[in-house]
């Protein structure tokens, strides 16, 4: 069974960083690309990052680029979110994702909630 | 303002059809790249209904079909029932922007 389970967030400071973290089992890690999406109170889902199998390819979304460094450690199966000068419009519920690109998520995490506020 | 716009609320009754629109763009579905449907619950974790445009995963009842025409995708629900009463996105990928993109949403509510 696909599990994915999040950590790493909590309240922090304007300007301030989180690293979020995804602990995946189930499945060969190694061999899937993996995303973060999240969704901010009362608002939709978005997409924030991907990451290839391989960790050769990243991707981020504009809103977050040149902020959040994605990354992964293969021989623990652990997806990474390094979230750094936070913004409160980056207050969300952060879901890691199996998947990316033009293929559905197919499987998601609970979340991790993130709130910037001081 | 999102990539692929969706209504943001549709309604039905028990029993009756609803369909919810997904329009796009030619960098994203009218490239030819494909959508997806996500069900989500308040409280629960996005759950994937339609991927590839039309398949169902197992497990989801075929109740909900998904169709791409053009520069747009539907997701269509028959029979209604109380526990669809959710919020529905469509997913993609746009070339111009290299990003996955997502619908804004649409809330099913079952009169």
């Amino acid at each position: 069974e696909v599990q994915l389970v999040e950590s790493g967030g909590g309240l922090v400071q304007p300007g301030g960083s989180l690293r979020l973290s995804c602990a995946a089992s189930g499945f060969t890690f190694s061999n899937y690309a993996m995303s973060w999406v999240r969704q901010a109170p009362g608002k939709g889902l978005e997409w924030v990052s991907s990451i290839s199998g391989g960790a050769d390819n990243t991707f981020y979304a504009d809103s977050v680029k040149g902020r959040f460094t994605v990354s992964r450690d293969n021989s623990k199966n652990i997806l990474y979110l390094q979230t750094n000068s936070l913004r409160a419009d980056d207050t969300a519920l952060y879901y890691c994702a199996k998947g990316w690109k033009s293929y559905s998520f197919d499987y998601w995490g609970q979340g991790t909630l993130v709130t910037v506020s001081s | 303002q999102s990539v692929l716009t969706q209504p943001p609320s549709v309604s039905g009754a028990p029993g009756q059809r609803v369909t919810i629109s997904c329009t796009g763009s030619t960098s994203n579905i009218g490239a030819g790249f494909d959508v997806h449907w996500y069900q989500k619950l308040p409280g629960t974790a996005p759950k994937v209904l339609i991927y590839g445009n039309t398949n169902r995963p197992s497990g989801v009842p075929d109740r909900f079909s998904g169709s791409k025409s053009g520069t747009s995708a539907s997701l269509a629900i028959t029979g209604l029932q109380a526990e669809d009463e959710a919020d529905y996105y469509c997913q993609s990928y746009d070339s111009r922007l290299s990003a996955s993109v997502f619908g804004g949403g649409t809330k099913l509510t079952v009169l």
